[in-house]
């Protein structure tokens, strides 16, 4: 039973530039949520996507961008990056929008802006 | 809105019991959560307390008092593997699906 993977591992970029992360949810979930973890904190929200549409989310400038594919997998997409994007960038999946007692998260990208 | 607080380190020695406490803040109600996550890994999940009182898995048991917006995560006989950041978190909403994250705190267990 494959769980949620992402990519890449690490990933290193400079101040401006842009960056796109990838998801896979865990097999039979079709809902995939993104949460940014800067470095000693816990994690933070930015949004969820299903049936290919935003359907939450958190207090993310509109630099923050992502996407949803037919097979379920997720994007993140951010713009004219900043050195305060660096973090751990986690995915997170689940089935539908009924409430879940768990999410499973992938091992998350570890950007880092220079 | 939501906020969510639990001390940022702690210590203990291996064999022995700690208490992880977490306070909160939520607008509405919808369960509290604990996760476990080691270092560069992914968050897992531990327990789930929605009504009052302890529920029991294992070494780990997680506490709820809803009227004093309390929570405490408990585990016994501590092993070395049990060093890691544990995480208080509230769904955002009835839905369930997305959380707001206490800080975490990052327990260190000696031997």
């Amino acid at each position: 039973d494959a769980g949620v993977t992402q990519s890449p591992t690490h990933l290193i970029k400079t101040r401006g530039q842009q960056v796109t992360l990838r998801c896979s949810p865990k097999s039979g979930h079709d809902t995939v949520s993104w949460y940014q973890q800067a470095l000693g904190q816990g994690p933070q929200f930015i949004f969820q996507y299903y049936e290919e549409e935003e359907r939450q989310r958190g207090n993310f400038p509109d630099r923050f961008s992502g996407h949803q594919f037919p097979n379920y997998s997720s994007e993140l997409n951010v713009n004219a990056l900043l050195l305060g994007d660096s973090a751990l960038y986690l995915c997170a999946s689940s089935l539908g929008l009924v409430r879940s007692v768990e999410q499973y998260f992938g091992p998350g990208t570890r950007l880092t802006v220079t | 809105g939501q906020n969510i607080d639990q001390p940022t380190e702690m210590t203990a020695t291996e064999g022995a019991i700690v208490q992880i406490n977490c306070t909160y803040q939520t607008s509405g109600f919808n369960g509290l959560f604990w996760y476990q996550q080691h270092a560069g890994e992914a968050p897992t999940f531990l327990s789930y307390n929605v009504l009052d009182g302890l529920e029991e898995k294992g070494r780990f048991s997680s506490f709820l008092s809803r009227s004093k917006g309390y929570s405490y995560l408990l585990l016994k006989e501590l092993q070395m593997k049990d060093s890691a950041s544990y995480l208080c978190a509230a769904p955002l909403d009835n839905y369930g699906q997305n959380f707001v994250f206490g800080p975490g705190t990052r327990l260190s267990v000696l031997p």
